[in-house]
């Protein structure tokens, strides 16, 4: 299964919301996952079966969506916020795949 | 707190092997699915293998299979990748994970430069 996210890089303003896209190249009910990773650290879970939040997920992160169509919006945008977000897929594996990534940066 | 830790990267010539750890904390590697994902320089990540419960569920892309191997010490709560007959193409950051379906805990990854 194929995972297209976009765009590959977003440029938002701090207290601005950005909604990011998520694709698979057939359906994979809610079985998805995206991922907050800065560089030098951990990949972090931040939501999984597409839209339920993981332990100590800020309230402004929301995912939504089913089949193929995914969304990760950030809302009120912190400068923290600063990362590459991925989706995952887990519907079908192995193997597992991933989202070539978007990049958001913090105006 | 759960915390996985990589270490065992380095550089090594084409054709040799190398073996990485991942040390885990904060819970057993026995009561997970545990897998390795790497990420190559300017690539998206790319699931590389996966120990189940029983030792002998294992799976591995397509890409390395025959060639690494993926297993546990329970002794020391670790999971290992050995890798053997390395390429230039096997050069990434590799990365510990934990979970059958969604991964919600993750190294910082150790990196594997396979160059002659």
């Amino acid at each position: 299964i194929v995972m297209t996210q976009s765009p590959a890089t977003v440029s938002v303003s701090p207290g601005e919301t950005v909604t990011l896209s998520c694709r698979a190249s057939q359906s994979i009910t809610t079985n998805l996952a995206w991922f907050q990773h800065k560089p030098g650290q951990a990949p972090r879970l931040l939501i999984y079966d597409a839209s339920a939040r993981a332990t100590d997920t800020p309230a402004r992160f929301s995912g939504s969506g089913s089949e193929t169509e995914f969304t990760l919006t950030i809302t009120s945008l912190q400068s923290e916020d600063s990362a590459i977000y991925f989706c995952q897929q887990f519907n079908k594996w192995p193997p597992w795949t991933f989202g070539q990534g978007t990049k958001v940066e913090i105006k | 707190q759960v915390q996985l830790v990589e270490s065992g990267g380095g550089v090594v010539r084409p054709g040799r092997s190398l073996t990485l750890s991942c040390a885990a904390s904060g819970f057993s590697v026995n009561s997970y699915g545990m897998q390795w994902v790497r990420q190559a320089p300017g690539k998206g990540l790319e699931w590389v293998a996966f120990i189940w419960f029983a030792e002998s569920d294992k799976f591995y892309a397509d890409a390395v299979k025959g060639r690494f191997s993926i297993s546990r010490d329970t002794s020391k709560n670790m999971v290992l990748l050995e890798m053997n007959n390395l390429r230039a193409d096997d050069s990434a950051i590799y990365y510990c994970a934990r979970g059958a379906t969604e991964f919600d805990a993750w190294g910082q990854g150790t990196q594997v430069t396979v160059s002659s």
